[in-house]
């Protein structure tokens, strides 16, 4: 049973595209969050949301929007996909207050040609 | 602000050395502090990490780290390197409370020779 999965695993698409990427966690964790990891293995947060509301918005281009459509599950859509988005999309789930540990999904890495 | 500062980004041992990986944080607050483990093309699994109880602190796989507050350290070790160890490794700082932000240091690939 994975814990923290998400789809695709690999995307591979032009600039000016929208792509969207899906996570889903069977955990019952209340916190979700989207990490980018870039070519130098850097990684940062993006968004948390917690019970389905955003908690977390870092310094992040709006053209990225996660939306959260029950508190399993956290997608990240990418409009108009530029040459930098090209990184390894990581999501995470934690149970929130408490342990605070947080649980890495297998990524998804996106290539923008 | 909170930050990770790794110190070496490449480390080379042996077969069978000590493995000590260097983490340095920086926090107003008494932190929370992580380390994770990246095995190729693959996400992050927690090795080990500290919330304020005991400051020696044992993970998976025989790594363990101990919080010294004087040195501002959470340095990871093992005692014996095995060829399964090659991976990046990554500390992490977390304030905790409402938003759990985990703030990663640049991260240190751990090359294991036979």
């Amino acid at each position: 049973d994975t814990a923290v999965s998400q789809t695709p695993k690999y995307l591979v698409t032009q600039m000016g595209n929208d792509k969207s990427i899906k996570c889903e966690q069977n955990l019952g964790h209340d916190t979700m969050y989207w990490y980018k990891q870039d070519s130098k293995k850097f990684l940062k947060i993006m968004f948390s949301y917690n019970n389905k509301e955003l908690i977390i918005n870092e310094t992040v281009p709006n053209r990225f929007s996660p939306k959260s459509p029950d508190k399993a599950h956290l997608n990240l859509h990418i409009n108009s996909l530029e040459l930098g988005d090209s990184a390894v999309y990581f999501c995470a789930s934690s149970q929130g207050s408490g342990s605070y540990e947080q649980y890495f999904g297998p990524g998804t890495r996106l290539t923008v040609t | 602000a909170q930050s990770v500062t790794q110190l070496g980004s490449h480390v080379s041992v042996s077969e069978g050395a000590l493995v000590l990986l260097r983490c340095n944080y920086s926090s107003s607050v008494p932190p929370y502090l992580f380390w994770y483990v990246q095995y190729p093309n693959q996400g992050l699994q927690l090795l080990l990490k500290y919330t304020s109880a005991a400051t020696l602190v044992k993970g998976i796989n025989g790594f363990e780290a101990e919080f010294k507050k004087s040195e501002t350290s959470f340095h990871l070790t093992k005692p014996s390197a095995h060829m399964s160890d090659a991976a990046e490794y990554f500390c992490a700082v977390m304030r905790g409370g409402a938003t759990n932000k985990l703030i990663f240091g640049t991260g240190t690939l751990l090359a294991v020779q036979p």
